[in-house]
């Protein structure tokens, strides 16, 4: 089964600093699809990039960009000019390429706070 | 699109009713999924349902909980009776089917914070 793993449960940031999210998984998988999701206070779940495992670029959304390392399993998440609306639980989360693989597996979040 | 919509946003009850909880996902989608989300165990995958037809209820935690989908448009999530264990933000979400060139992402709803007193 796969397993994803998000080391660091809080960081901080001055605002319009950089600040870069870590997510490691476990797959033996060699086709699948990452997540990066946004948990504002409001609750509400929101995708903020997507990343497909045979693209060796990296996707990139607007201040929002990823380090996609397959080798090493590793799918950062950079903020770049981080504002106050960044603050936010951020969860890394993995699926399958495969047909009626659709579950999401998720990390334990990372507390993103943005200090003024 | 308005989303996917959830109701209620909000539900105190007290111990031993019966709560239901209400999704619609977003037209098209053939995927919903339903998620609780707590503190202590994070964001967990109840059951998911594929054309209205359940695919895996094994994260479903006990006999009290029951989700149905009586059509492409509508679905519950009942918990009879409830716990004050059972307190938590529910989730739905929906989706398209994934594949090799899509990647089935999940399009999540508000969620409905859940209180058994």
């Amino acid at each position: 089964a796969q397993t994803v793993t998000q080391s660091q449960p809080e960081m901080s940031v001055q605002e319009a600093e950089t600040v870069t999210l870590s997510c490691t998984y476990d797959t033996s998988e060699s086709d699948y699809y990452l997540f990066w999701y946004k948990q504002p206070p409001s609750r509400q779940m929101i995708l903020v990039i997507r990343q497909e495992a045979y693209k060796q670029q990296n996707a990139t959304e607007n201040r929002f960009s990823v380090n996609f390392q397959k080798a090493a399993k590793s799918f950062s998440l950079k903020i770049s000019d981080s504002q106050l609306g960044d603050a936010a639980m951020y969860f890394c989360a993995y699926r399958s390429s495969g047909y009626g693989n659709e579950k999401l597996t998720f990390g334990t979040g990372t507390r993103l706070t943005i200090i003024p | 699109d308005a989303g996917v919509i959830q109701s209620p946003r909000h539900e105190v009850t007290e111990m031993g009713q019966e709560v239901t909880l209400r999704c619609k996902p977003i037209s098209g989608h053939d995927y919903l999924f339903w998620y609780r989300q707590t503190m202590m165990r994070g964001l967990e995958l109840l059951i998911y349902f594929n054309n209205n037809v359940p695919i895996d209820d094994s994260g479903m935690p006990e006999d009290r909980f029951s989700a149905k989908m009586p059509n492409a448009s509508f679905s519950t999530l009942k918990i009879q009776p409830s716990e004050p264990r059972d307190s938590a933000v529910y989730f739905c979400a929906s989706s398209l089917r994934g594949g090799r060139a899509r990647s089935g992402e999940q399009f999540f709803g508000p969620g409905t914070r859940l209180t058994v007193l």
